[in-house]
């Protein structure tokens, strides 16, 4: 069974600095995707950045980066010039067809920026 | 505008009784699903459906009940067995595809009272 662990509960940076969220997931899959997703106090889930397991160079959304380390099976997020708008629940998930389509999500990192 | 809804935003229960929370998709997504998150638990996944007329059991599905019968709508029982409703409930969709993003509803807190 597919498993994602979030490892940092929570975790605080000052506004501009850079903050790194780790991930790290189990699988017996060759191809999947792993996805960031936001929850902000309003509870409503957005989606960050996503990695395709195939591709070798990294995923870029503007300020968010990830550092995607296959054999480690490590997804590490990282966040650039921290806005205070970026406080929130980040979930680190994973999807496979070998699992049928399921969604798993670890237990999230509660970050706050402070100004 | 395209999006999907869940229904009611909040919820109150007796002990005893099944409620159903709702969640229709206008998407045309293919798949759904139901979360549960608690605090510290993240988000864990009660049942899942590709298809219309089929779903399959996640991670917690003791006490929960779903139908799909259409393909824009997933509704959630929570009966009587479930011992411990009291939750914030997500709602998904996601097209075929792997690479596609989730869409969220915007929840429905259940509290038994």
């Amino acid at each position: 069974a597919q498993t994602v662990t979030q490892s940092q509960p929570e975790m605080s940076v000052q506004e501009a600095e850079t903050v790194t969220l780790s991930c790290t997931y189990d699988t017996s899959e060759s191809n999947y995707y792993l996805f960031w997703y936001k929850q902000p106090p309003s509870r409503q889930m957005i989606l960050v950045i996503r990695q395709e397991a195939y591709k070798q160079q990294n995923a870029t959304e503007n300020r968010f980066s990830v550092n995607f380390q296959k054999a480690a099976k490590s997804f590490s997020l990282k966040i650039s010039d921290s806005q205070l708008g970026d406080t929130a629940m980040y979930f680190c998930a994973f999807t496979s067809q070998g699992g049928s389509e399921k969604l798993v999500f670890g237990k999230g990192t509660k970050l706050t920026v402070n100004p | 505008d395209g999006g999907i809804t869940q229904s009611p935003k909040y919820l109150f229960r007796k002990e005893g009784q099944n409620v159903t929370l709702s969640c229709e998709q206008n998407l045309n997504h293919d798949a759904m699903y139901w979360y549960r998150q608690d605090p510290g638990q993240g988000l864990r996944l009660i049942y899942y459906s590709q298809i219309v007329n089929d779903f399959q059991k996640g991670d917690i599905a003791e006490g929960y009940s779903v139908s799909r019968e259409k393909k824009e709508s997933f509704p959630l029982t929570v009966t009587s067995a479930q011992k411990n409703p009291t939750a914030f409930y997500l709602c998904a969709s996601r097209g075929q595809r792997m690479n596609t993003e989730a869409f969220f509803g915007q929840g429905t807190r259940l509290t038994v009272v």
